[in-house]
């Protein structure tokens, strides 16, 4: 497609079920990135992808927190059993190299994620 | 570790009157890069401008400027002749060498376009 797709735009869901975030990256683009967005944190980093590998998953908060990524496209952030707190904007990212610098990362549209 | 702090929660601008959104940063590496986003309502990040650690010369892209200050550690994000469009979320973010990875945000700028 031409942007960086993201489903659903919105989930609410029920603390403790587990849910799945979907990506569709910009065709071609070989780096992936996951963020979070929420009031009190704002814009956090969670993973990034070169192709199917994730070198970098520093920012996923805890255990409950996995993400991969099929075919150097598309990828899937799952948390489990989900808790009030994940309550947030949930951003996906690519970018056509690795490494940001001199090259800009591509948004999408984000998921909202409610847990009730 | 980097840091990048805007000091601006939220803002006003005459319609097509200039506004600067103030972003400082810190870091230790000496090269690294500064974007700054756009994010309105609709959610999505805009990339608008960026500046290199070691370019000489400060960014422009059409009526967004960037004024970077290395010596001060900032990199303020001009906006000329605002339109009502321009209304919307700002955010400075940078990225390091060594973090090449990851992008460090700033709390934004909310800026509102009065007609």
């Amino acid at each position: 497609g031409a942007g960086v797709s993201q489903s659903p735009s919105n989930k609410v869901t029920e603390k403790g079920k587990d849910v799945e975030l979907r990506c569709d990256p910009i065709s071609g683009h070989t780096a992936l990135y996951w963020y979070r967005q929420s009031l009190g944190q704002g814009l956090e980093f969670l993973i990034y992808f070169q192709g199917n590998s994730a070198p970098d998953k520093s920012g996923l908060p805890s255990d409950r927190f996995s993400a991969e990524r099929t075919g150097g496209s598309v990828s899937t952030l799952t948390i489990q059993r989900t808790q009030q707190e994940d309550s947030a904007v949930y951003l996906c990212a690519s970018s056509p190299q690795p490494g940001l610098l001199n090259t800009e990362a591509f948004f999408g549209q984000g998921t909202r994620l409610t847990v009730v | 570790a980097q840091k990048i702090t805007q000091t601006q929660p939220g803002m006003f601008v005459q319609e097509k009157e200039a506004v600067t959104l103030d972003c400082t940063y810190d870091t230790s590496d000496p090269s690294y890069g500064l974007f700054w986003y756009k994010q309105p309502s609709s959610g999505e990040m805009i990339f608008l401008i960026y500046q290199g650690s070691y370019d000489q010369q400060n960014a422009t892209e059409g009526r967004y400027s960037l004024n970077f200050q290395k010596a001060r550690k900032s990199a303020n994000l001009v906006i000329s002749a605002s339109q009502l469009g321009d209304s919307a979320m700002y955010f400075c973010a940078m990225t390091t060498q060594a973090a090449g990875n990851k992008l460090t945000f700033g709390g934004g700028t909310r800026v509102l376009v009065k007609p």
